[in-house]
Order: structure tokens, then C-alpha cells, then sequence
């Protein structure tokens, strides 16, 4: 069964304090890989798309990187503003329209 | 920029009411979607349209149906609502070829 584990489900940080999230998924055929912000009351904003192990792409202070079996989304001196429910979602080979999401980590990140 | 709208932000039903969710994007996307997310759930597909004049069923599509109105409108229609359906419902577009969805800001459906 085509499944996609986010962790931690939540992480709380002082401003400056880098980490990871971690995207762990078990799907037969990957066709590409997203990762989405969403803000309290907001639908999930588009931040990356990977489609190859290996591949890299950042913005800011985001960088997600994928391998076989997962994707992190490394946070590098996280500001309050980075404070939101990080989403990833993979979309499954042989069906372009399915795309299956996480259910998230809720970042926190304190002044 | 107004990306994708979703009417209304918020409603409130009782067991039984009917009601239409309405999106529109205005990014000239094929695909259009709708999805509910539930605490602990995640984003859950309930139907999609791969182009205009068409639609197919997701992930949880008992209880509702949808209408592809022409490129730009997709809408959602509970004809008799359960509390079960209480939730938040994300209408999305998906960018051709890349395949990034953009997202309404949602509506908040309770049913008592």
C-alpha cells in the first residue's frame, strides 16, 4: 500500500536553531516528490518539487533533498516567521492525478 | 493575483441540508481538485477534473458531487450532509506538465 510518514508530527526551535523534517514514503513508482507550507487558516503553499534521488533544491532558508525512501526539508537558522505545518506529498507512477500527502510536522519556531 | 477562490469561507449545515462549494482559478490549469483535511488525516482527494467535461471519483467521494462548470470553475456539492463531513475543504489547480497544485484558502464546513 502506497503510504507517505512525515516526522516529528511537531518540533518546536529557537530562532537559529537548524534541524530536519523527515518525508518517509512506501509507493510503487515515484513521479515526483512536493513539499508545501501551510499557515493556520491558509490552504498549503507550493515550495519544492523533486523527481530524482539526489536531487536538491532550496529557497531561503529551506533546502529539501531526496533520496530512495525519503525527503528532508532542512531548515537552516530558522526565523519566527518560518512557523507553520510543513506538508509533503508524492505523486504515485501510472496515475498523474494521485498524489498522496503526510499529515505534516507543525514547526514552531521561538524568538 | 487571485490564484484560486473558494466561496464561502465558512458554513454551517444541518443533518440533511444540501449545499455547493464553489472554486475558481484563474490560472487557465486543466486540472482541478477537491480535497478535505481532517486533524490527523492529512489531505484526503475526494474528486478531481482532468480537463473540462470531465471528472473522476478520489480517495473518499461518498456523499458528494462535483460539476466542472467549464475551465475555470469546479464546484463541490453535498446534497445531504452528515456530521462526518464536518471539515475543511481545499479546492486546488494544478500547473500542466509540473504538476504543483495551488491551493484556495478553504472552507470550513461544520454539520450539526
Amino acid at each position: 500500500e502506497d503510504q507517505v510518514t512525515q516526522s516529528p508530527e511537531a518540533l518546536r526551535l529557537q530562532e537559529g536553531e537548524s534541524s530536519s523534517l523527515n518525508c518517509s514514503y512506501t509507493v510503487s513508482g515515484l513521479r515526483g516528490l512536493f513539499w508545501y507550507r501551510q499557515d493556520p487558516g491558509k490552504g498549503p503553499e507550493f515550495l519544492f518539487t523533486l523527481y530524482s534521488a539526489g536531487e536538491e533544491k532550496e529557497k531561503e532558508r529551506l533546502k529539501a533533498t531526496l533520496t530512495k525512501k525519503e525527503s528532508f526539508l532542512h531548515i537552516t537558522a530558522p526565523k519566527p516567521e518560518d512557523s507553520a505545518t510543513y506538508l509533503c506529498a508524492v505523486q504515485v507512477g501510472g496515475a498523474t492525478n494521485k498524489l498522496i500527502f503526510g499529515t505534516g510536522t507543525l514547526l514552531a519556531v521561538q524568538p | 493575483n487571485a490564484g484560486v477562490t473558494q466561496t464561502p469561507k465558512f458554513q454551517v449545515l444541518k443533518t440533511g441540508q444540501s449545499m455547493t462549494l464553489q472554486c475558481a482559478q484563474d490560472m487557465n490549469h486543466n486540472s482541478m481538485y477537491w480535497y478535505r483535511q481532517d486533524p490527523g488525516m492529512g489531505l484526503r482527494l475526494i474528486y478531481y477534473s482532468a480537463s473540462e467535461g470531465t471528472t473522476d471519483k478520489g480517495e473518499v467521494p461518498n456523499g458528494y458531487n462535483v460539476s466542472r462548470l467549464n475551465k475555470r470553475e469546479f464546484s463541490l456539492r453535498l446534497e445531504s450532509a452528515a456530521p462526518s463531513q464536518t471539515s475543511v475543504y481545499f479546492c486546488a489547480s494544478r500547473r500542466d506538465f509540473t504538476g504543483e497544485l495551488f491551493f484556495g484558502e478553504g472552507s470550513r464546513l461544520t454539520v450539526l
